[in-house]
């Protein structure tokens, strides 16, 4: 079965720098999505990016991109010039592409606090 | 546009009491439904989910049940709460055979069993 691990609990960034939050799984197939999502203090889950695996280009959503390493099995999420409004959890997920296949993986998120 | 609504948004019941959620989807039709499982620090376990009207397939054994009476409308339902069913309930759609298949998220019930 898929595991998504996210390895760091928490993290802190200032305000207006960078920040990059982890995300490893494992996998035995070839093809399948990625997303990261995040997740408020109001609870509401909200995609904030996705991958096809794929695709070799790294996704990119405004100041958020990703750092995909598929022989690493690596999903490393970049968000530049941090917002105050960028706090929240951060879920990496994992989702196959078989067409019977229901299930989205989910790390276990890490809180990403901005300091102003 | 799609939106997917739940209520409550909070509940507190007593242990043993019954419980039933409710999880609408709106704009779109023949959606995947999903509900989660999110305990506090935790990431989200995948409770039911169902492709069809009548169709659940339940991921963890439990005292938790679903049933889709409509084609958008999902509901998780229990006879006789526990403490350790105490959680923040996401419901999700997504549609079968989209471009990312991606999920969308309902704004949560937070549950409190006392």
């Amino acid at each position: 079965a898929q595991t998504v691990t996210q390895s760091q609990p928490e993290m802190s960034v200032q305000e207006a720098e960078t920040v990059t939050l982890s995300c490893t799984y494992d996998t035995s197939e070839s093809d399948y999505y990625l997303f990261w999502y995040k997740q408020p203090p109001s609870r509401q889950m909200i995609l904030v990016i996705r991958q096809e695996a794929y695709k070799q280009q790294n996704a990119t959503e405004n100041r958020f991109s990703v750092n995909f390493q598929k022989a690493a099995k690596s999903f490393s999420l970049k968000i530049s010039d941090s917002q105050l409004g960028d706090a929240a959890m951060y879920f990496c997920a994992y989702r196959s592409v078989l067409y019977n296949n229901n299930d989205m993986r989910f790390g276990a998120g890490t809180r990403l606090t901005v300091k102003p | 546009s799609q939106t997917i609504h739940q209520w409550p948004a909070t509940l507190v019941q007593p242990v043993g009491s019954p419980l039933s959620l409710e999880c609408t989807v709106e704009g779109t039709s023949n959606p995947n439904l999903y509900w989660y499982r999110q305990a506090a620090g935790r990431g989200l376990q995948l409770l039911f989910y169902s492709v069809g009207i009548g169709q659940i397939s339940s991921e963890v054994p439990q005292n938790l049940s679903a049933s889709r009476p409509q084609d958008r409308q999902f509901i998780l339902s229990s006879k006789k709460l526990l403490l350790s069913d105490s959680g923040f309930y996401l419901c999700a759609w997504s549609v079968l055979g989209g471009s990312y298949n991606e999920q969308f998220f309902g704004p949560g019930t937070r549950l409190t069993v006392l």
